[in-house]
């Protein structure tokens, strides 16, 4: 079965550290996504990946940066973490060209930075 | 850019009778259409999308949208909701294929007995 793995389900961090959230995909897809979600406020985008090494900014990329060193793995990380940035991180991968499939999420990881 | 509007945070309805969501986009021309759905606890589900062809889709879990390009809208319906159907409910769009898609905020639905 298909497969989007986001390494930890639940983190509890520090303001001001270094944040890494992870995300494999098994599916060999070129396109993948991170989105955060909070209450009242959906889905919204922060960064996203056409392909290896190809990053675009979503619509809040502020506070985070982004790595696709190899085409499985996409990761999230916040440079110095702060309390604005507690929320559920999803990520997400596409096969190239086919905006009109579904996205295939991972469980999400729920970050608390205290 | 492409953006989407989901008018209703909460809806109640009761068990057997039927539902509307609405969602409104704005785009120049015919966006990719999605609706999501997110059980408590779950990760999201598709339940339909549109892109082209017949504007009355038909999705999973007997729920069905339709594509009106004149009013801007994709709601989404059911003609009889099961007490399993409450859920965060999420309207997407994207504007060409390759591009990322953007939410709604949701709407979350409540089914009373």
């Amino acid at each position: 079965d298909v497969k989007v793995t986001q390494s930890s389900r639940y983190l509890v961090k520090r303001t001001r550290e270094k944040v890494f959230l992870e995300c494999v995909q098994d599916m060999d897809h070129e396109n993948m996504f991170w989105y955060r979600q909070d209450p009242g406020l959906g889905l919204r985008l922060i960064y996203f990946s056409y392909d290896v090494k190809m990053k675009e900014k979503g619509d809040i990329p502020e506070g985070y940066s982004v790595s696709r060193e190899k085409k499985e793995r996409f990761s999230l990380i916040l440079e110095s973490a702060s309390t604005n940035q507690t929320s559920m991180y999803l990520c997400a991968s596409r096969r190239q060209g086919t905006t009109n499939e579904k996205l295939f999420f991972g469980s999400g990881t729920q970050l608390s930075v205290l | 850019a492409q953006s989407v509007t989901q008018p209703d945070i909460h809806i109640t309805v009761s068990e057997g009778a039927s539902l509307e969501l609405r969602c409104n986009y704005s785009y120049g021309a015919t966006p990719y259409l999605f609706w999501y759905v997110q059980s408590p606890g779950q990760g999201l589900q598709l339940l339909l999308k549109y892109f082209s062809g017949d504007t009355l889709v038909q999705g999973i879990k007997g729920f069905e949208a339709e594509f009106k390009r004149s009013q801007s809208s994709f709601n989404l319906r059911k003609p009889s909701v099961h007490w399993s159907d409450a859920a965060e409910y999420f309207c997407a769009v994207a504007a060409n294929s390759g591009y990322a898609l953007n939410f709604g905020k949701g709407t979350s639905l409540l089914v009373t007995p």
